[in-house]
């Protein structure tokens, strides 16, 4: 059973890092064509994709958020990690990370997501 | 960037009937299409990927079509467990981007 569970700060203060780590079960990251993104959702408002990280270490980022995220993945402790600088009130929003196990070339899997709110 | 513009907002419709969802694309994305629903406090789920393929699981009331430029996504008689927002995005160019929403809820 493939599972994935997002977890960090549900309150950070205006110009702090956010980190987020997305830890999964039931798959390798060693498994050709995988790959797991984050994508984050403002109360009441849409999905916005924001980075993705392939199998390969091959990394994609939002050109609008690209000068302010990193992506990275640590295949021995299952993890995928999402730092975002410079963070603002704009940036609440519920923080979901998704896979594409390379079935549909989708997002097929998906964390239940994490509140992150921007406050001082 | 590819725009998704999702047509109607909202739609109001009964169980039953039929519901029909509009995806439209600023460039072609060729059939590199996806459809997720999405129920309140939840994460979304995929239905429909490659623009008419169902995924595992998903009952056959879910359809969709379309390519290039216009999708649609239809779901045939609404069951009281549909009633949900729903998202297109595409895999075809970098960025992936999604659709601002439909939300089908209850007349």
């Amino acid at each position: 059973q493939i599972t994935l569970k997002e977890s960090g700060p549900t309150l950070v203060k205006p110009t702090q890092t956010l980190t987020l780590t997305c830890t999964f079960s039931g798959f390798s990251f060693n498994t050709a064509g995988l790959g797991v993104g984050w994508i984050r959702q403002p109360p009441g408002k849409a999905l916005e994709w924001l980075a993705l990280i392939y199998w390969n270490d091959d990394k994609r980022y939002s050109p609008s958020l690209k000068s302010r995220l990193t992506i990275t993945k640590d295949t021995s402790k299952n993890q995928v990690v999402l730092t975002m600088t410079n963070m603002d009130p704009v940036d609440t929003a519920t923080y979901y990370c998704a896979m594409d196990s390379g079935s549909y070339r989708y997002f097929d899997y998906w964390g239940q997501g994490t509140l992150v709110t921007v406050s001082s | 960037e590819i725009v998704l513009t999702q047509s109607p907002a909202t739609v109001s419709l009964s169980p039953g009937e039929r519901a029909t969802l509009s995806c439209r694309a600023s460039q072609s994305v060729s059939s590199s299409l996806a459809w997720y629903e999405q129920k309140p406090g939840q994460a979304p789920r995929l239905l429909i990927y490659d623009a008419s393929n169902r995924a595992t699981g998903i009952p056959d009331r879910f359809s969709g079509s379309g390519s290039g430029t216009d999708f649609t996504l239809i779901i045939s008689s609404l069951e009281p467990e549909d009633f949900a927002v729903y998202y297109c995005q595409q895999r075809s160019n970098w960025p992936r981007t999604f659709g601002q929403g439909t939300k089908v809820e209850i007349k």
